[in-house]
């Protein structure tokens, strides 16, 4: 069974960058696998930030960007926002069916 | 805007059957792929299956697979998940989400709950 690894809880500070990641037990991420990345806010449904590892949709910030990072797929936000605070997740496909990571909590504190 | 409403959660008894629909509006809904994801209370998200425009091809997550299943009416501009044989562990929000270009989802719902409880 696929596994796919976020870290679980991260904190930052406003104004701050931090770097959230997404791994498959099954090896290295690379852009074979569509890494697409979304945001989800406490009793709302998910957002979506990023697909194809790097593509934004138009209303994510800026200040946000996505890549590949040492075998893993990452979100990086910038100046962070108290308005950033949410949980974020990560999908990744594996030829047929999609695999979501287990999700960061990200604390702005 | 583009828009997903889902319906038909509810309240059932493990081992019932439960169909789940998901109405689109304002985008051309036979040209888009559609998929059920799912979010058990405290969880994170959970991919259950994926329909293709025509509905020609469908693929399911282990998890469900041969419990579940997905079909859509392009005549209704809807999506369903027939859900058989409940298990307590399927106690979750259903969203649905339209599948968008390079393998992923853009736009969903705001969830329908299912509750499998004795």
């Amino acid at each position: 069974q696929t596994v796919v690894t976020q870290e679980p809880s991260l904190t930052v500070s406003p104004g701050g960058t931090v770097t959230l990641t997404c791994a498959s037990s099954t090896g290295a991420v690379t852009s074979d696998y569509y890494p697409s990345w979304f945001q989800q806010k406490p009793g709302q449904a998910p957002r979506a930030l990023f697909y194809s590892t790097t593509k934004k949709y138009f209303r994510t910030p800026a200040r946000f960007s996505g890549s590949l990072l040492g075998g893993k797929a990452a979100l990086t936000l910038s100046s962070v926002q108290p308005e950033d605070e949410a949980d974020y997740y990560c999908l990744l496909y594996f030829g047929g069916i999609w695999v979501f990571g287990g999700g960061t909590k990200l604390t702005v504190l | 805007q583009v828009q997903l409403v889902e319906s038909g959660g509810g309240v059932v008894q493990p081992g019932e059957s439960l169909r789940l629909s998901c109405v689109a509006s304002r985008f051309i809904f036979d040209t888009y792929g559609m998929h059920w994801v799912r979010q058990a209370p405290g969880k994170g998200l959970e991919w259950v299956a994926v329909i293709s425009y025509d509905g020609s091809k469908r693929d399911y997550a282990d998890s469900v697979k041969g419990r579940f299943t997905i079909s859509r009416d392009n005549s209704k501009n809807t999506l369903y998940l027939e859900m058989s044989g409940l298990r307590v562990d399927d106690t979750a929000i259903y969203y649905c989400a339209r599948d968008w270009t390079d393998y992923t989802v853009d736009v969903w719902g705001r969830g329908t709950t299912v509750n499998v409880s004795s």
